[in-house]
């Protein structure tokens, strides 16, 4: 079956720092990418959707300058965290489905992220 | 917006009981899909209903698809400790394909004492 691969699992680190979160799709290649936020106890909220070869398209209220996302190729897209502070800290979880988007949403393990 | 509501938020259930979680639209979905995620874990994909009315049955689990296509219900019956976790519907988000982009209701949290 499909699978997406999400890289780091969980990061801690200081306020100020900027982090780099990588989705991949490993056995299929996919154009469109989503990225979520999840507080604990909470629902997935969608952040943005990452396009291979083009910008991505920000929900209302994310900010992009923010939350920067790279869809460089057909099988990664990276969402990175700039200047993170601690009200950043949350679960980012990224999905993806091959095809032509006839085909339900694969999900990464997810991103645990804690800024100190 | 389109909002996708689900109650209950928390249910405890002892093992061998039933479950249910209900999830309602604000509009019409052409579909809705069902995700379980475990604690600590991902989103894993369930199920999709399509048509008006339509009820699937996976095992235990029972899915249900409104008459009007705005709500939809899982039910398990005789719960099991591997059932814990969080079960989500979603619907498709605004101007996203049928499988893409997608509004997750609220998540119902199953725990199941033994």
């Amino acid at each position: 079956g499909a699978v997406v691969s999400q890289h780091p699992s969980r990061v801690i680190c200081k306020s100020g720092t900027s982090v780099k979160i990588e989705c991949r799709s490993l056995d299929f290649q996919a154009t469109t990418m989503f990225w979520y936020r999840q507080f604990p106890k909470q629902s997935l909220m969608l952040m943005a959707t990452s396009n291979e070869g083009s910008k991505a398209t920000y929900e209302q209220g994310v900010e992009k300058d923010k939350f920067l996302i790279n869809h460089a190729s057909l099988t990664l897209s990276t969402l990175t965290v700039t200047s993170a502070h601690p009200e950043d800290s949350s679960f980012y979880i990224c999905s993806a489905s091959p095809g032509t988007g006839k085909q339900p949403q694969h999900f990464g393990d997810g991103t645990r992220l804690s800024i100190l | 917006g389109q909002q996708v509501m689900q109650i209950p938020q928390y249910q405890h259930v002892q093992e061998g009981e039933d479950f249910t979680t209900y999830c309602n639209s604000s509009t019409t979905l052409s579909n809705i899909q069902w995700y379980k995620q475990r604690p600590g874990g991902h989103p894993v994909f369930l199920i999709q209903l399509v048509k008006s009315g339509e009820v699937k049955k996976q095992k235990r689990l029972t899915f249900q698809f409104g008459e009007a296509k705005k709500n939809s219900s899982l039910h398990i019956t005789a719960t099991q400790t591997t059932d814990v976790g969080t079960y989500f519907c979603a619907g498709p988000g605004a101007g996203g394909t049928s499988y893409g982009k997608l509004t997750f209701g609220q998540g119902t949290i199953l725990t199941v004492h033994p």
